[in-house]
């Protein structure tokens, strides 16, 4: 399940489930959403974006939810592997700026 | 191509000192991003460029001076290092091409203990 403590939120899954991690996002006038993936010691890592005028992405393995009514965000992973194991963030921007703004983010925690 | 690349990957500093983060980006991208991630915390956005000559505060600049002479070079300097910049620090690049979106290309990130 998904826990919010002093440390980044946590979700553990076990292999093969799908994972669904959530995001509340803070601009209701934000026109870009994107989630990143950062792996242990390593840079973030871009995964899957969308546009306030869709309410639904696929990806490979993964779909991205848009709410604008309650500013909610979800990123989906289907059948998770333990190479999902990473912190996931997701990041809003408004389309001129091109400077995002980062959310807290979530470790998923994928155990076999 | 290398894409983004740091060095160095980690230093230590004393209360104090000075130093340099190097930041290079081979893909031509015209903005680049200075950000400090804290641990357990998201990215902040120190400075950023939106081309060479150009330069900008963001959320947390206090302590920190950018220049950015080139498109493929960004180096972040700290004056009077204090551990409050203990961080690890993240340059990232992208592409302004008139898409409504921005995908940022990260680099692997540089450890910095001020002690």
């Amino acid at each position: 399940g998904e826990s919010v403590g002093l440390h980044l939120p946590t979700l553990s899954v076990q292999e093969g489930d799908n994972s669904i991690i959530n995001c509340a996002y803070s601009n209701s006038a934000s026109d870009y959403f994107i989630w990143y993936k950062q792996e242990s010691g390593k840079g973030p890592q871009f995964i899957i974006d969308i546009r306030s005028n869709m309410d639904k992405r696929q990806g490979q393995r993964v779909t991205v939810l848009l709410n604008k009514t309650v500013k909610h965000l979800s990123l989906q992973i289907a059948a998770t592997q333990p190479g999902d194991s990473a912190v996931y963030f997701c990041a809003e921007g408004l389309g001129g700026s091109y400077i995002p703004t980062f959310g807290r983010g979530t470790s998923l925690i994928v155990h076999p | 191509n290398a894409g983004v690349t740091q060095t160095p990957k980690f230093r230590i500093l004393k209360i104090g000192q000075s130093m340099t983060l190097q930041c290079t980006q081979d893909m031509n991208h015209n903005y680049m991003y200075w950000y400090r991630q804290d641990p357990g915390m998201g990215l902040k956005l120190i400075y950023y460029s939106v081309g060479a000559g150009i330069t900008d505060k963001g959320e947390v600049p206090n302590g920190y001076n950018v220049s950015r002479s080139t498109t493929e070079d960004f180096p972040l300097r700290l004056e009077l290092a204090a551990p409050s910049q203990t961080s690890v620090y993240f340059c990232a690049s992208s592409l302004r091409d008139g898409s409504s979106y921005n995908e940022q290309f990260f680099g692997p990130g540089t450890r910095l203990t001020v002690l």
